[in-house]
């Protein structure tokens, strides 16, 4: 069946440092990938997402690239701060037509101060 | 102020006695989905609702049941829940992009 691959599970970073999270995805057909964060005992939030006709996007220190012939996509944090710590969801979608959506399993992001 | 809701938010029942989650939103959205949340397998969807009257599972949908009469009510309903299915429950809308409510805990035992 259609899944998506999430790596690493845990990442520490220090301050400042970048931190870099990766997502493969098995059906083809899918065409929009965001990316959630959670912050602890919070709903998910939509922090950037890309469409399949895009090959990077970036919102400050935030950017998402994929890489369609690989099936793969990932999201980037520069400048890494103490409030970025949370877990982060990627997730594939078909878009139009259909909302079904598979998410990733989770990368719990640590920034060390 | 645009948000969806959802209750109750903490429910422990028992095994076999019928429940209802409620969710209503009230950004007018026509996409409207359910999604279960544990601990190592991250969100994975329930059922998903593309207008009134209309629905689909999602990857999970035994045990499940969902209802979609009006615009903004997308209500689940567990016929006779069971200890599997003891979870963290988010609703969800979405236009552009895909909004969540604040969750409902709940445990089956």
């Amino acid at each position: 069946g259609e899944n998506v691959e999430q790596h690493p599970s845990t990442l520490s970073v220090q301050e400042g440092d970048s931190a870099v999270i990766k997502c493969t995805y098995s059906d083809s057909a899918s065409n929009y990938f965001p990316w959630y964060k959670q912050e602890l005992g919070k709903r998910p939030q939509l922090i950037i997402d890309i469409r399949s006709n895009v090959g990077e996007k970036k919102d400050q220190r935030i950017a998402v690239t994929l890489n369609k012939t690989a099936k793969h996509f990932s999201l980037h944090i520069t400048e890494t701060q103490p409030e970025d710590s949370a877990v982060y969801f990627c997730a594939a979608s078909k878009g139009s037509g259909t909302y079904k959506y598979i998410f990733g399993t989770g990368t719990r992001l640590k920034v060390l101060a | 102020e645009a948000q969806v809701t959802q209750n109750p938010r903490y429910l422990i029942t028992v095994t076999g006695k019928k429940l209802t989650v409620t969710c209503s939103q009230n950004m007018n959205h026509e996409y409207m989905s359910w999604y279960r949340q544990d601990p190592g397998l991250g969100l994975r969807q329930i059922y998903y609702s593309m207008n009134v009257e209309v629905t689909d599972k999602g990857d999970v949908p035994e045990g499940y049941k969902v209802s979609r009469k009006e615009k903004r009510n997308f209500p689940l309903i567990l016929e006779s829940p069971s200890p599997n299915q003891t979870s963290l429950y988010f609703c969800a809308s979405r236009s552009y992009e895909q909004y969540f409510g604040p969750g409902t805990r709940l445990t089956v035992t």
